[in-house]
């Protein structure tokens, strides 16, 4: 059972609408919450960062941590074509910088 | 633009070959991160350096090495490669050694045939 789980989609939803996206972990150890957008053929690009427990609101971005239920979410308001790309989890313990990625799940915006 | 840059952008080799991948971190990052992203994988992180001196080592092969040069810069060696060893490349940067901030790289798309 690998770490970090994301359902890898493809998640497709029209333009306007909220996109949800999840990632489940097992390593209780973990502190440091990421998410990352990645287009196709390009480098993963940070949007959100959280450290442990809680929520966090950047523009049409939130961001959740539930350490308890070892399950962290991002909200996407008022998705655009130009949010479609592949989002990924990301975390990692205190030390090291060691970060261990979920599978991205793809989303498709349709206009 | 994430300001660290990769080079190649595209590499096309032979099984049994060695290649040789160069990342330039941002300017004022001190570690350099290097990851492998596969379909079959995702996204693997192989190997950390800060400030010239190896600090993680994650699933990298015995295949494969790296360093970090007085610069900063960093090369991945990957040797006696092999079909499975095609995959996405990418660098990432930080400030520190701890810095769960990291700034990835435009990657490096490797195909072995």
């Amino acid at each position: 059972q690998k770490e970090v789980e994301q359902d890898p989609g493809p998640l497709s939803v029209p333009e306007g609408a909220i996109v949800s996206l999840n990632c489940t972990y097992s390593n209780s150890a973990f502190q440091y919450f990421m998410w990352y957008r990645q287009y196709s053929r390009k480098g993963p690009e940070l949007l959100m960062y959280t450290y442990s427990s809680g929520n966090k609101e950047d523009g049409r971005f939130t961001a959740q941590v539930d350490k308890s239920s070892k399950y962290i979410s991002l909200f996407i308001r008022d998705s655009q074509p130009s949010d479609s790309a592949t989002y990924l989890c990301a975390m990692e313990t205190d030390s090291w910088g060691k970060l261990q990625f979920g599978a991205g799940t793809q989303v498709v915006v349709t206009p | 633009d994430s300001g660290v840059t990769q080079t190649p952008k595209h590499l096309i080799t032979a099984t049994g070959q060695r290649v040789t991948l160069r990342c330039s971190p941002r300017s004022g990052d001190l570690s350099v991160y290097w990851y492998q992203q596969s379909l079959d994988q995702g996204l693997q992180f192989l190997i950390q350096y800060y400030n010239g001196e190896e600090r993680a080592k994650g699933n990298i092969l015995e295949r494969f090495s790296a360093q970090q040069f007085p610069d900063l810069h960093s090369e991945l060696n990957l040797s006696s490669l092999e079909l499975g060893d095609s995959a996405l490349y990418f660098c990432a940067s930080s400030i520190t050694s701890d810095q769960e901030t990291q700034y990835f790289g435009p990657g490096t798309r490797l195909l072995v045939l």
